[in-house]
Order: structure tokens, then C-alpha cells, then sequence
């Protein structure tokens, strides 16, 4: 059964600093990742998408990375912003559905 | 609309009523997906729906639980004689395809929060 651990649970880092969100799943045979970010009140919004085959993905000020053999994701954001504070969840998914890590709740303070 | 609705956005209702939330995906997205959040927990897969292939119930946490997808399009997840462990919010995710038939990303609405008394 597949299992998706989020460290750190949650995090509180002054405006500009650089920071990595870690991801961790136990089984590797996974169609692709997804990093989400979710608001109070508000549903999961779509970060970054990263296929199987791939190593990361950038946008913006975020960059995600995959070792699909270790089992392991990184969500790298660069020069936080207090804009930046939410709830950040990685999702792995097989043929068909997602299963969510508990999240990492980040703060970035002025 | 742009995004995917839900409605109602919060449902109090007492133990043991019957309730029903609506979930309207993007338009042409075929595959829809159902899950629960509980306070401070993941989220929690319930049941997915794929174009006109019978539904993954795999997650419905008990008989009580019951989803349809009517048309291809609006899904409406039914619980019955609800429970005071079913409060947490219900968010519905649509995409173009299953993850293992291509890259779409999964778009979420903003969920409904049920709170059972």
C-alpha cells in the first residue's frame, strides 16, 4: 500500500529565504507526482505535474524534483514571500488515483 | 464555469439525516474524483469516476456512502444516516484523463463542509 510522508509538518521562515519541502512515497512504480498548494476555506490548487520519466519541473520561483528510485520529491521555492503562506501537499499517483502526503504548513512572516 | 463547483460550500445537518453534495467538474474533463479531509489529517480517496467505465468505490468508508455521476458530468455524493465522524470537509477533482493515460493535472473545487451534530 502506498504511503506518502510530508516533512516537515510545518514551517515558519522570515520573507526571502530560500526553503525545500520534502516529499517521501514507499512505492516507486508511480505514473507521475503532483505538488499542491491549498489556502484556508479553499480547495487544492495544481503547482507542479512531474511524469515518471522526468527529474523536475520549474515555474516560477518553484522548482520540484523526483528520484522516483528513492522515493523521494523536493519542492524548492526561492525567495519566499509572505504570498507564499499555505498548506503544501505532493501527491503520487498509479493508473488511476492519487494518494495525498498529510502536507507541510508554511508560514513566511515579513 | 472556469473551475470545478461545489455546492452547498457548508452543510450542517443533524446525526442521522441524509445529505447530498454536488459536484459540477470542468467541462470535457472525464475523469472525477471524490475525497474527504478531516482536521489536521490527508486527504482521503472515496471513489473516482472515468468516462462511462463503471466507478472505483474502493475508498467509500461504509454502505452509508453512495456517489453518482449522471450524463458524464455533474456527480452528486449521497450519505446517508450521516454520522458525527462524517464532518470534514468533501472535495470533488476533475482532470482530462487518469493519471496513466496521460499528464492533466488534477483540478480541485473548493469542497464542502459538512458538519454533522
Amino acid at each position: 500500500k502506498q504511503e506518502v510522508t510530508q516533512i516537515p509538518a510545518a514551517l515558519s521562515v522570515p520573507e526571502g529565504e530560500n526553503l525545500v519541502l520534502n516529499c517521501s512515497f514507499t512505492d516507486s512504480a508511480i505514473y507521475n507526482l503532483q505538488w499542491f498548494r491549498q489556502d484556508p476555506g479553499k480547495g487544492l490548487t495544481s503547482l507542479l505535474l512531474i511524469q515518471s520519466s522526468q527529474r523536475e519541473q520549474t515555474s516560477g520561483r518553484l522548482n520540484a524534483s523526483l528520484d522516483k528510485s528513492s522515493g523521494r520529491s523536493t519542492l524548492y521555492i526561492a525567495a519566499s514571500q509572505p504570498g507564499d503562506s499555505a498548506t503544501y501537499l505532493c501527491a503520487v499517483s498509479g493508473t488511476d488515483k492519487l494518494i495525498f502526503g498529510t502536507g507541510t504548513r508554511l508560514q513566511v512572516f515579513p | 464555469g472556469a473551475g470545478v463547483s461545489q455546492s452547498p460550500s457548508n452543510k450542517v445537518t443533524e446525526k442521522g439525516k441524509d445529505v447530498e453534495l454536488r459536484c459540477d467538474p470542468i467541462s470535457g474533463h472525464t475523469a472525477l474524483y471524490w475525497y474527504r479531509q478531516s482536521l489536521g489529517q490527508g486527504l482521503e480517496f472515496l471513489i473516482y469516476f472515468q468516462g462511462n467505465s463503471a466507478p472505483d468505490k474502493s475508498g467509500l468508508p461504509s454502505d452509508r456512502f453512495s456517489a453518482e455521476r449522471t450524463g458524464g458530468s455533474v456527480s452528486t455524493l449521497t450519505i446517508q444516516r450521516t454520522q458525527q465522524e462524517d464532518s470534514a470537509v468533501y472535495l470533488c477533482a476533475s482532470s482530462l484523463a487518469l493519471p496513466g493515460q496521460g499528464t492533466s493535472p488534477l483540478h480541485f473545487g473548493n469542497g464542502t463542509r459538512l458538519t454533522v451534530t
